[in-house]
């Protein structure tokens, strides 16, 4: 079966761009949750989203949207972008809208860069 | 308010010997408690989960944790290393439920020496 997919694995944005991650969920799931791991810290929860409604935002600027598709895919943009928002993100799926407790499998990430 | 606290940032142990990766956490709520690896490039995985069943609690790769609630503590223990085991290891604390009040500590890197 099919794990968490992300797309695209690299991204170098100069500042003030927009860019848009993809997420793909493990089939079944429909909870998708989006995290920043900045370098060499832990990462730090952004948002969830369950049957394409907003279940969870972290502690994030506007600058930072999501949604989520019919088909449980999910998006991450972020506008205006800035030197600090250089981070692998993570996307991570599971199969119930219980993000803190059910068991969350994630994605190999988006490395993005920002000059 | 919850927070988790690894409190070592490296730990080096030889192949054979046995691991303890600590996690200290705080929380309002009864808490759930995980424990991800991060291998290098690639995503993370869950090694272990407590969601106040019992307080020992078994992983995959032969990893267990204790819950003391005494302590505030869900250790990381592991009898024996294995090489493979080099990576980072997070300790994540939720509260019941609520995505938005998940929080990862800020990890461990455990290495192994032949």
């Amino acid at each position: 079966d099919a794990g968490v997919t992300q797309s695209p694995t690299h991204l170098i944005k100069t500042r003030g761009q927009h860019v848009t991650l993809r997420c793909s969920p493990i089939s079944g799931h429909k909870s998708v949750s989006w995290y920043q791991q900045v370098l060499g810290q832990g990462p730090q929860f952004i948002f969830q989203y369950y049957e394409k409604e907003e279940r969870g935002r972290g502690n994030f600027p506007d600058r930072f949207s999501a949604r989520q598709f019919p088909n449980y895919s999910s998006e991450l943009n972020v506008n205006a972008l800035l030197l600090g928002d250089s981070a692998l993100y993570l996307c991570a799926s599971s199969s119930g809208v219980l993000a803190g407790t059910d068991t969350q499998y994630f994605g190999p990430g988006t490395r993005l860069t920002v000059l | 308010a919850q927070s988790v606290t690894q409190l070592d940032s490296h730990v080096s142990v030889s192949e054979g010997t046995p691991v303890l990766l600590r996690c200290n956490y705080s929380s309002s709520y009864s808490p759930s408690l995980f424990w991800y690896v991060q291998h290098p490039n690639k995503g993370l995985q869950l090694l272990l989960k407590y969601t106040s069943a019992a307080t020992l609690v078994k992983g995959i790769n032969g990893f267990e944790a204790e819950f003391k609630k005494s302590e505030t503590s869900f250790h990381l223990t592991k009898p024996s290393a294995h090489m493979s085991d080099a990576a980072e290891y997070f300790c994540v604390v939720s509260a019941y439920s609520s995505a938005s009040k998940i929080i990862f500590g800020s990890g461990t890197r455990l290495s192994i020496r032949p």
